[in-house]
């Protein structure tokens, strides 16, 4: 099993541009999240889904879309890059049935100008 | 409602000494408690975990921490440092069975010194 994976592992956009992270499991995991990491602050939830087809907000929504058409696949949009989104972000997955322990992708650490 | 305090951002230890980072965490219901590690530049890798089980919880490379429901807490410890246990250290916190959420603290940076 290859886990969680995430490309691109950096970026760098300009404010206003548009872009996707992309998160794939290869578990069959149901659960799937969205963080940003930022310094002095944690983790903090971006958005999650319960399954295909489901999805909801967290704690910093703002700024970010996401879909999940299929079970493997949960990716992230930045709709019109800020400078604030500037962040460590960090894909997850669990199977909810089996245990409360989430697995973390390597991140893709973006820049915004 | 849901919480986590990491009582020291920064702790410094000498190399074979005892290490203690401290966590206190609060939730409406029975938590579910996860210590977590970030080394420079890398993803985040589970320590330990406690569910509902035994208090006291043996983790990866020599750590353990114990849940103290009276005292709300779940505090990381290690006998003896290594230089590889300098990280950025996580205490997590979600509510057991319920939400799949979780709540992190803003991570205690561990440096190990010779």
């Amino acid at each position: 099993n290859a886990g969680v994976t995430q490309t691109p592992k950096f970026q760098v956009l300009k404010t206003g541009q548009s872009m996707t992270l992309q998160c794939a499991q290869d578990m069959n995991h149901e659960y799937m999240s969205w963080y940003r990491q930022d310094p002095g602050m944690g983790l903090r939830l971006i958005h999650y889904s319960v399954g295909a087809g489901i999805t909801d907000q967290g704690e910093v929504p703002n700024g970010y879309n996401v879909s999940r058409s299929t079970t493997e696949d949960f990716p992230l949009r930045l709709l019109s890059a800020a400078p604030s989104q500037t962040s460590v972000y960090f894909c997850a997955s669990k199977n909810p049935l089996a245990s409360d322990t989430q697995y973390f992708g390597p991140g893709t650490r973006l820049t915004v100008l | 409602a849901q919480s986590v305090t990491q009582l020291d951002s920064h702790v410094s230890v000498s190399e074979g000494t005892p290490v203690l980072l401290r966590c206190n965490y609060s939730s409406s219901y029975s938590p579910s408690l996860f210590w977590y590690v970030q080394h420079p530049n890398k993803g985040l890798q589970l320590l330990l975990k406690y569910t509902s089980a035994a208090t006291l919880v043996k983790g990866i490379n020599g750590f353990e921490a114990e849940f103290k429901k009276s005292e709300t807490s779940f505090h990381l410890t290690k006998p003896s440092a290594h230089m590889s246990d300098a990280a950025e250290y996580f205490c997590v916190v979600s509510n057991r069975g319920g939400g799949n959420k979780l709540t992190f603290g803003t991570g205690t940076q561990l440096k190990v010194e010779l």
